[in-house]
């Protein structure tokens, strides 16, 4: 079972914006500004799009965004396009282990 | 840009041990550490370990302290993986992946598929 808890699966038409959360305890996620987000294409390695929160690698589309509220994180993309269809998974700093990441999220564009 | 280039994939017997490779490129080896995650099948990613570029301090998670060792060579900017007494369960793609300690990774290599069948 993943330390961190997202919801299995999300949708949305091209253009919409969808929002997947993970939930964490304060020893993690609530605790220190460590989060990041990773894409995941079939049979790919993942890939970094949003870390510390809210911040956006070089090359990563501005449709890509992160929060945090307490114990959950959120990663919003807006105007869906069919290239988002992937596994989203998030990650966080843990005063346990140093790194967790959740069981991940299938976005799937309708 | 920065790239790691891992080894590939592997057979192993259940009790066997499996050491994977991955070459670093783009930047300054010393700079960074390396950690090393591993997928199972269907699975999400799981952190297995942290190693230092600079100094070669490890910090392995507890679930694999008594069977994992992480080693760095400097003068070639290889980390390397060595998990060891395998079980079925141990069957996944393994990934190093660039990164200070606690804080993201980025970028990953292509995986390695270590397979751990009778």
């Amino acid at each position: 079972q993943s330390a961190l808890t997202q919801p299995a699966s999300v949708s949305g038409s091209p253009g919409q914006s969808i929002t997947i959360s993970c939930t964490g305890t304060s020893s993690d996620i609530g605790g220190y500004n460590y989060v990041s987000w990773y894409q995941q294409h079939p049979d790919k390695a993942p890939k970094l799009v949003i870390y510390d929160v809210h911040n956006r690698p070089s090359g990563v589309s501005n449709r890509f965004s992160g929060s945090k509220s307490g114990n959950t994180a959120s990663l919003n993309i807006s105007g869906l396009q069919a290239e988002d269809e992937a596994d989203y998974y998030c990650s966080s700093y843990t005063s346990s282990t140093a790194l967790v990441f959740g069981g991940g999220t299938k976005l799937t564009v309708l | 840009q920065a790239q790691l280039v891992q080894s590939g994939a592997e057979v192993r017997k259940p009790g066997a041990s499996v050491k994977v490779s991955c070459k670093a490129s783009g930047y300054r080896f010393s700079s960074y550490g390396i950690s090393w995650v591993r997928q199972a099948p269907g699975q999400g990613p799981e952190w297995m370990g942290w190693i230092s570029g600079y100094n070669g301090n490890t910090n392995y998670a507890q679930k694999f302290r008594d069977r994992l060792t992480m080693t760095t060579e400097k003068f070639s900017s290889t980390a390397y993986m060595e998990l060891r007494s395998l079980t079925s369960d141990d069957t996944a793609v393994y990934y190093c992946a660039r990164g200070n300690h606690g804080d993201y990774v980025d970028p990953w290599g292509q995986g390695t598929l270590v397979i751990v069948s009778s």
